[in-house]
């Protein structure tokens, strides 16, 4: 069966410092991948999304970029951090026509 | 492009009640996706259904049923007998493209009260 793993659960981080949050899909092959944001009690917005190796588009105009440097891993990054980029980060994975899958959630603190 | 809409910031129930959360999409496209998810509070999201647009048979699962109305471009969600379990944020979301795209409803804050 198909896993994604998150990592880490929670961070805190200051200003200015960079981040680097990993995902990773297990159990399937080609997976569509995604970066959402959700601040507090918000809704999720997506960041990125990617549909292979090396493909990726990003939605939001901001201050993060991402990176899929295999076929099932995802990682989403920054060299300085920001107030604003605290929130609730989601990796997800969908096949074709199917639903996403959501990782665990890694909640960023920037202080 | 795609937009999903979800009118009901919060709604608060009490245990038993029934309870239903809207959810209004828009697409330009003929193929499309819609689902429903459930955020608890341990904030992982948890997928409840999916119906593409092709499918507009009601869909009923326990204490769970949704309305998909293409017609009003809806595709509500009802939660019979609602229980505190119940409680949480539930998204509508929408998809594209294959499933290359999704994009969330603003989400619902269920409260259900003992």
């Amino acid at each position: 069966s198909q896993t994604i793993h998150q990592w880490p659960a929670t961070l805190v981080q200051p200003v200015g410092s960079p981040l680097s949050l990993e995902c990773t899909v297990e159990g399937t092959s080609n997976p569509n991948l995604y970066w959402y944001r959700q601040a507090a009690g918000r809704g999720l917005q997506l960041l990125f999304y990617s549909i292979g190796i090396d493909q990726i588009s990003s939605e939001v105009p901001q201050n993060l970029s991402a990176s899929r440097p295999q076929d099932r891993q995802f990682i989403l990054s920054s060299k300085k951090l920001l107030l604003s980029d605290s929130g609730f980060y989601l990796c997800a994975w969908s096949g074709l026509n199917t639903e996403a899958f959501f990782g665990q959630g890694t909640r960023l603190t920037v202080v | 492009a795609q937009k999903v809409t979800q009118a009901q910031t919060e709604i608060s129930v009490v245990e038993k009640e029934d309870v239903t959360l809207d959810c209004v999409y828009e697409t330009r496209d003929t193929t499309y996706y819609l689902f429903w998810y459930k955020q608890p509070p341990s904030g992982e999201l948890v997928f409840l259904i999916r119906r593409n647009s092709f499918d507009e048979q009601n869909e009923i699962s326990g204490r769970y049923s949704w309305n998909f109305q293409k017609s009003t471009s809806s595709f509500n969600f009802t939660i019979t007998a609602s229980q505190v379990v119940d409680s949480a944020v539930y998204f509508c979301a929408l998809s594209e493209n294959y499933g290359q795209n999704f994009v969330f409803g603003p989400g619902t804050r269920l409260s259900v009260l003992p």
